[in-house]
């Protein structure tokens, strides 16, 4: 089962910013906040990771509470490309073992409306 | 570089027939993986693999075989398909010193 509980779904005007919020309670020390999103029927697309600092990228930035219990994606000014479902992921970095597998939940429908 | 790529990207099938899914991946990636995504759904992990040579089962594995004879395919067989099996495949893969995976673009598979 995913580890982290999203909402199902969230509207954001365009040219807003779109926080996207994550609760994950029960992250391990090891384990990584990650955040893809997957356009209609596309494959899903990397956006952004982070352990406990703060993270910023070309894309989003990513703000991870002090106890790292829970999360927030920021698309800084939201376009209606960027409607898309958004999944937030707890995992251990490394591919080498199954934990690492990337295990997807329902994800949040983010509706960027004119 | 191509990436991920998938064939075919549609597929229709009679109950109790078989057939390959082919994904391939042109960036020497070590690790692979398959997917299945319902209607309204996430996306749920078949089988992986770390390695050429080298399978192990996901979340949903039954019904379906792997393999991974080189580094660049990993082929997904049904073996006798059902209604049930009626989804979207994904085909994903990555390197451990990367972060991110790529996915593939679908296979979109109905069984009649």
């Amino acid at each position: 089962d995913a580890k982290t509980t999203q909402p199902t779904s969230m509207d954001c005007a365009e040219g807003r910013a779109a926080n996207l919020p994550c609760n994950h309670s029960t992250i391990s020390g090891n384990e990584y906040v990650y955040w893809y999103r997957q356009i209609h029927s596309q494959g899903p697309q990397y956006i952004i990771h982070g352990l406990k600092n703060n993270e910023t990228n070309e894309m989003a930035s990513l703000i991870i509470t002090e106890d790292r219990k829970s999360s927030t994606l920021i698309l800084p000014h939201a376009t209606l490309r960027d409607t898309a479902v958004y999944y937030c992921i707890v995992r251990v970095a490394n591919y080498r073992s199954g934990q690492g597998n990337l295990i997807f939940g329902k994800g949040t429908k983010l509706s960027v409306k004119p | 570089n191509a990436g991920v790529t998938q064939t075919p990207k549609f597929q229709v099938l009679k109950t109790g027939q078989s057939m390959t899914l082919q994904c391939a991946q042109d960036m020497n990636h070590e690790y692979m993986s398959w997917y299945r995504q319902d209607p309204g759904m996430g996306l749920r992990l078949i089988h992986y693999s770390v390695g050429a040579g080298i399978t192990d089962q996901g979340e949903v594995p039954n019904g379906y075989n792997v393999s991974r004879s080189t580094t660049e395919d990993f082929p997904l067989r049904l073996l006798s398909a059902a209604p049930s099996q009626t989804s979207v495949y994904f085909c994903a893969s990555s390197s451990p010193g990367r972060n991110e995976q790529f996915f593939g673009p679908g296979t979109r598979l109905t069984v009649l």
